[in-house]
């Protein structure tokens, strides 16, 4: 079946470190990739996506890019700050199956000063 | 405007009592999925809706599980006779469109807690 798999946390680095966070995946189908982020004490919003090969996504000075031939979409920040510590989500949603997404299982990430 | 809300935001109840969750999703937003987060593990999908229809119902974990979504919008869980392994939260999430390109925007989700 479909999976995503993270990188297992949690990951602890210091502000203004590099930052990767692992992901791949399995798909049946041509799926579309997401990151989302859920913040202490919020609930899980987007951070970035790619719907096709690759597409490269950013935000907030995160980057993943989509990439077919490794099935991979790893989390990239070049240089991280207390606020992003978080815990980190990639997800897979299917063109066969849209309704059903699949999750990793997050990393957690602290970042401290 | 307004977010996905979920309510109650917390629900305490013994074992074997009925729980019902509810979502409101983004206004005009045609699809609604249902999640569950256990304690340290990612999220299970459960069910999706595309309008009053759920196409897909083989993520409920059992038959004491079930939802509903009415008038295109508001939409209930339900489970029944609640055993402990039911505890965790609930996540709901909807987007304007089923299509694998849409993003999700989820509710803040609900804690159930069954002793």
């Amino acid at each position: 079946g479909d999976s995503v798999t993270q990188m297992e946390g949690p990951v602890t680095l210091s502000e203004e470190a590099f930052l990767t966070i692992n992901c791949t995946y399995t798909a049946t189908g041509y799926p579309s990739l997401f990151w989302y982020v859920q913040y202490p004490g919020e609930g899980l919003q987007l951070l970035l996506k790619a719907t096709k090969a690759d597409d490269k996504g950013s935000n907030k000075g995160f980057e993943a890019t989509y990439r077919k031939e490794t099935t991979s979409f790893h989390l990239e920040k070049g240089s991280v700050q207390v606020s992003d510590s978080a815990v980190y989500f990639c997800a897979l949603t299917l063109n066969t199956n849209a309704g059903k997404s699949t999750f990793g299982d997050g990393t957690t990430l602290t970042v401290k000063p | 405007g307004a977010g996905v809300s979920q309510s109650p935001s917390n629900k305490v109840t013994e074992k074997g009592k009925d729980v019902e969750l509810r979502c409101d999703p983004i206004s005009g937003h045609t699809a609604l999925y249902w999640y569950r987060q256990s304690l340290g593990q990612g999220l299970e999908f459960l069910i999706y809706f595309q309008g009053n229809s759920a196409p897909d119902k083989s993520g409920l974990p059992s038959d004491r599980f079930s939802a509903e979504r009415t008038g295109g919008s508001v939409s209930t869980l339900t489970i029944q006779r609640t055993q402990q392994e039911d505890s965790a939260v609930y996540l709901c999430a909807s987007s304007f469109h089923l299509d694998r390109q849409e993003t999700q925007y989820f509710g803040p989700g609900t804690r159930l807690l069954v002793l």
